[in-house]
């Protein structure tokens, strides 16, 4: 089954902890993105990335780092988490190019609270 | 950065009523992708329906169906013969192909379909 998975599903930690949110996708997509959704904000992209070792910033970086060394992976890390990153968190991919290449298809989603 | 505006936080629709939910957007491109991505309460993100700028004809899907007004800069969503099932989130989002793989959401549209 085609599909973008997502791992923890919750995740509740404290202020500092380093912690990694995991994405894998199993369609050879090239094109990753991580966003955050807050309540009357709606969501907004955290990085992207195009293949393998390319990223780039997208509008909230802050706090954030990924790293694309597989084109199926694309983790999330948090090095310092503080209290302002508690959010809904989505992993989504894409394949590169016209058509149907431009639709993303997004993971389950992940919780996150930080302390 | 690119935005997308929607300006009704909250709708609601009889069973079986037409609704209209409306997002606009700022843009300076000509080429770009809009969507319209649905999000029961389940958080899961999915594709309700796509359309393309350079194409003059309004996407749908079944029961969906946008009105697309490139001068305007506008994007709404007609969903017909609603159903309680539509209840859920509704975003708007654009993204342009040229400016890599960024993606630019709406702060969303909360839909109650009321039996």
């Amino acid at each position: 089954e085609a599909q973008v998975t997502q791992n923890p599903r919750y995740l509740i930690t404290v202020t500092g902890k380093k912690l990694t949110v995991t994405c894998s996708q199993n369609m050879n997509h090239e094109y990753m993105s991580w966003y955050r959704q807050d309540p009357g904000l709606g969501l907004r992209q955290i990085y992207y990335s195009m293949n393998v070792e390319v990223t780039d910033k997208g509008d909230v970086p802050e706090g954030y780092k990924v790293s694309r060394k597989e084109k199926r992976n694309f983790p999330l890390i948090l090095e310092s988490p503080s209290p302002n990153q508690t959010s809904l968190y989505f992993c989504a991919s894409s394949f590169h190019g016209r058509g149907l290449g431009d639709t993303q298809y997004f993971g389950p989603g992940t919780r996150l609270t930080v302390l | 950065a690119q935005t997308v505006t929607q300006s009704q936080p909250e709708m609601s629709v009889q069973e079986a009523e037409t609704v209209t939910l409306s997002c606009t957007y700022d843009t300076s491109e000509s080429d770009y992708y809009l969507f319209w991505y649905k999000q029961p309460p389940s958080r899961q993100m999915i594709l309700v329906i796509r359309q393309e700028a350079y194409k003059q004809q309004n996407a749908t899907e079944n029961r969906f169906s946008v009105n697309f007004q490139k001068a305007a800069k506008s994007f709404s969503l007609k969903i017909s013969d609603s159903q309680l099932g539509d209840a859920a989130m509704y975003f708007c989002a654009y993204r342009a192909p040229n400016t890599g793989n960024q993606f630019y959401f709406g702060t969303g549209t909360s839909l109650t379909v009321i039996p």
